[in-house]
């Protein structure tokens, strides 16, 4: 039962910008918003996560929206490397809802 | 590298059999994941640890089961194996608290293959 909605792919040009974005309309006043990587069949890779205010780190942005009904995950200076499947999680305290992700292609 | 280790890599085997998957956590994470991966369902969670004791449970067939040990590595156990189990099995570990914790992050190993003939 995932609790977010992703579309199935993008396609983002090398060096822009990629936004991803993610609904979670469900979302609980406690629960965090937690953003994943899968490149081929690798183990998933954390990228960032928050709650209310927006956050940066080394990898991305996460925006999330006033109402928290819905985020962009931001990749400012998209790669190739950056090539993966986005997993956009809301985290109820024990499990992690994968769902279907989002495909990112990043086009030289 | 998360820190986290699986083995094997890759486990090939035949229906009806038993394989034991292994994962040693990262150092100081006291809880424990496993996650099932395949083809038509995606990255499924399995099962929870935390300091040795069972956490949460998640779609986990009857004929899994998995456990934590006092050193606090985990191994799954996957028994009366069938063609449908050939997936990519993940563990990943946080630092876990004994309460519930709604910010708590995971990190992933490599997996394991299977591959049920």
């Amino acid at each position: 039962d995932a609790k977010t909605t992703q579309p199935t792919s993008m396609d983002c040009a090398e060096g822009r910008a990629a936004n991803l974005p993610c609904n979670h309309s469900t979302i609980s006043g406690n629960e965090y918003v937690y953003w994943y990587r899968q490149i081929h069949s690798q183990g998933p890779q954390y990228i960032i996560h928050g709650l209310k205010n927006n956050e940066t780190n080394e990898m991305a942005s996460l925006i999330i929206t006033e109402d928290r009904k819905s985020s962009t995950l931001i990749l400012p200076h998209a790669t190739l490397r950056d090539t993966a499947v986005y997993y956009c999680i809301v985290y109820t305290g024990n499990q992690f809802y994968f769902g279907t992700g989002t495909s990112l292609t990043v086009i030289p | 590298d998360s820190g986290v280790t699986q083995t094997p890599k890759h486990l090939i085997t035949a229906t009806g059999q038993r394989v034991t998957l292994r994962c040693s956590p990262r150092s100081g994470d006291l809880s424990v994941y496993w996650y099932q991966q395949s083809l038509d369902q995606g990255l499924q969670f399995l099962i929870q640890y935390y300091n040795g004791e069972e956490r949460a449970k998640g779609n986990i067939l009857e004929r899994f089961s998995a456990q934590q040990f006092p050193d606090l590595h985990s191994e799954l156990n996957l028994s009366s194996l069938e063609l449908g189990d050939s997936a990519l099995y993940f563990c990943a570990s946080s630092v876990g608290t004994s309460g519930r914790l709604w910010t708590d992050t995971q990190y992933f190993g490599p997996g394991t293959r299977l591959t049920v003939l």
